[in-house]
């Protein structure tokens, strides 16, 4: 089974901190994502990547940036957190045969 | 106009029916097709994945693609309580790894016992 996991379920932080988001996959899939989803807003791209040290900005790129130094990992940053971030984050990573799975999700709060 | 569009419900269904959703599309390229199921305050779940068109059946669950009437469905037999979530759609074209999927809003499911 494709496993998907994410470092915290839920996270509260300040305004102005900065937070790190990481997913790890264990199938060797080149293709990973991250997405934030908002309720009425449906599922919105953040970045992709689909190489080790390869991004690629998604719709809503703007206030995040990306890190994949290892083909498992894939690290979401927000440089100086907004209110306006506040959100249930989702990692997923995709198979050659276009398959996405999705990790279980981080919810958080900015104060 | 979005390129997915998806009823959001909520819709409410006793126990033992059968239950359809449905997801309409305006991109002709699309060619994978999925439905995710998502819980309350959970990652979504790959419940179905079709290729192209056709039916694929899985247990209680079967997924249609109308690639000419650009409809999708997901079609729930004997719906069970446990199946309330809300379910998403998703597609994307072919072509290189840079494609997206692309979701519709989801529909929010609740089967009542």
């Amino acid at each position: 089974d494709v496993k998907v996991t994410q470092s915290s379920r839920y996270l509260v932080k300040r305004t102005g901190e900065k937070v790190f988001l990481e997913c790890v996959q264990d199938m060797d899939h080149e293709n990973m994502f991250w997405y934030r989803q908002d309720p009425g807003l449906g599922l919105r791209l953040i970045y992709f990547s689909y190489d080790v040290k390869m991004k690629e900005k998604g719709d809503i790129p703007e206030g995040y940036s990306v890190s994949r130094e290892k083909k498992e990992r894939f690290s979401l940053i927000l440089e100086s957190a907004s209110t306006n971030q506040t959100s249930m984050y989702l990692c997923a990573s995709k198979t050659q045969t276009n398959e996405q799975f999705f990790g279980p999700g981080t919810r958080l709060t900015v104060l | 106009q979005k390129e997915v569009e998806q009823d959001p419900g909520p819709l409410s269904v006793p126990e033992g029916a059968i239950v359809s959703l449905n997801c309409t599309y305006s991109n002709s390229a699309f060619q994978y097709f999925m439905w995710y199921r998502q819980y309350s305050r959970k990652g979504p779940e790959l419940l179905m994945y079709t290729y192209s068109s056709g039916n694929k059946e899985d247990g209680r669950f079967t997924a249609q693609v109308d690639k000419s009437s650009k409809y999708i469905s997901l079609f729930i037999r004997d719906s069970q309580p446990s199946d309330s979530a809300t379910y998403l759609c998703a597609m994307r074209s072919s072509g290189g790894a840079t494609n997206k999927l692309i979701f519709g809003t989801g529909t929010l499911l609740a089967v009542q016992p």
